[in-house]
């Protein structure tokens, strides 16, 4: 298995411009989250879905960040506009559903750097 | 909400020396993992601990439980240069969702 795929693996863009972040999970994994890393705040999960659903977006810092999943082996997470402060690196992981599969596998990141 | 607290931030130690981060909930957990991240990588999971007073050994890696499930550590004896990561406790409560303390920076002097 590949593991989480996760493109761009870096991105640098200019204030204002709007970002799409992009993850493939692992095939037949129910749950996909995304994080924001920063050495500020630490790890933050931002939004999490199941089975494409979104079930908890309490992490997304605002209404410039949105997130979709399609499909089962999609997702992305938008940026319109960006600000320099959502420089970070962004990782998607996901894992199976039921009570013995709780580890989460991450993807290798996307390093945002907005000017 | 929950919190997840971990201390220290960072530690340097000398090789072969022995290190231990710990990690403190502000609400009882159902599970809580650990994981590791190599500097400039991903974080990779290390263990799940589910019981009350659960100890687990992964070669030099020694993890604990606490006995009201709101506090774990990790313990590593005799740390190698291939130590050198930061180690990040992960608490999950009911829900789906894990909630990650800190981590601990750990650097190792050869």
């Amino acid at each position: 298995d590949a593991g989480v795929i996760q493109s761009p693996r870096h991105e640098v863009t200019e204030m204002g411009q709007e970002v799409t972040l992009r993850c493939k999970p692992i095939s037949g994994h129910d749950y996909l989250f995304w994080y924001r890393q920063t050495m500020m705040r630490g790890l933050e999960l931002l939004i999490y879905f199941n089975n494409n659903v979104p079930i908890d977006d309490s992490g997304m810092p605002e209404d410039r960040f949105s997130a979709k999943m399609p499909n089962a082996s999609f997702s992305t997470l938008k940026i319109q506009p960006s600000e320099p402060r959502d420089s970070a690196v962004y990782f998607c992981a996901s894992r199976r559903a039921g009570l013995s599969y709780n580890e989460q596998f991450f993807g290798p990141g996307t390093r945002l750097t907005v000017l | 909400g929950q919190q997840v607290m971990q201390i220290p931030q960072y530690q340097h130690v000398q090789e072969g020396e022995d290190f231990t981060t710990y990690c403190n909930s502000s609400t009882t957990l159902s599970n809580i993992q650990w994981y590791k991240q190599r500097p400039g990588g991903h974080p990779v999971f290390l263990i799940q601990l589910v019981k009350s007073g659960e100890v687990k050994k992964q070669k030099r890696l020694t993890f604990q439980f606490g006995e009201a499930k709101k506090n774990s550590s990790l313990h590593i004896t005799a740390t190698q240069t291939t130590d050198v990561g930061t180690y990040f406790c992960a608490g999950k409560n009911a829900g789906n969702m894990l909630t990650f303390g800190g981590g601990t920076r750990l650097m190792v002097k050869p």
